[in-house]
């Protein structure tokens, strides 16, 4: 089955205290991107991977960092996570980075940060 | 940078009626794409239709189809003969590189 995995479903943790959100699709999307969604303001981008190796920042980017080592993850680090980036996060794939194709969409991670 | 906004909050419909949720976007381009994205209570994102900027043709899909006014950057999405299924939040979100979402509407469907 085409899908998009992430793990943990749901997070609640400590200020400061690192977290990985992992991210994994078995479609070989070359592009992958990772979203916060916050009442109020919809879904924001934080970060996208065009391909392996390649990635650029998002509208928000701040206290978040990701990689791109292979095709198929992509993870979302929060080195030092405050309660300002408590919210429900999605990751999402697609063939390229552009045009019209359609953004697969992972099931969300809910990261409460106390 | 592009912007997406949707102006309604929240919408209610009774089955069966018909609904109109709108989305404005700002844009420099003149070739992008533009989707209707639903999110039921089990927070997937689902997508429900797409528009290419260079056509000029309204996309349809079943109940589903919008209004794309390019000129005046207008998108919005009708649904007919809504069911008690469509109740979800609706998000409108533009493409070209990146893409963004509006702030959404909640979509009630009353019996």
């Amino acid at each position: 089955e085409a899908q998009v995995t992430q793990n943990p479903r749901y997070l609640i943790t400590v200020t400061g205290k690192k977290l990985t959100v992992t991210c994994s699709q078995n479609m070989n999307h070359e592009y992958m991107s990772w979203y916060r969604q916050d009442p109020g303001l919809g879904l924001r981008q934080i970060y996208y991977s065009m391909n392996v190796e390649v990635t650029d920042k998002g509208d928000v980017p701040e206290g978040y960092k990701v990689s791109r080592k292979e095709k198929r993850n992509f993870p979302l680090i929060l080195e030092s996570p405050s309660p300002n980036q408590t919210s429900l996060y999605f990751c999402a794939s697609s063939i390229p980075g552009t045009g019209g194709y359609e953004q697969y969409f992972g099931p969300g991670t809910r990261l409460t940060v106390t | 940078a592009q912007t997406v906004t949707q102006s309604q909050p929240e919408m209610s419909v009774q089955e069966a009626e018909t609904v109109t949720l709108s989305c404005t976007y700002d844009t420099s381009e003149s070739d992008y794409y533009l989707f209707w994205y639903k999110q039921p209570p089990s927070r997937q994102m689902i997508l429900v239709i797409r528009q290419e900027a260079y056509k000029q043709q309204n996309a349809t899909e079943n109940r589903f189809s919008v209004n794309f006014q390019k000129a005046a950057k207008s998108f919005s999405l009708k649904i007919s003969d809504s069911q008690l299924g469509d109740a979800a939040m609706y998000f409108c979100a533009y493409r070209r590189a990146d893409m963004r979402f509006g702030a959404g509407t909640r979509l009630t469907v009353k019996p």
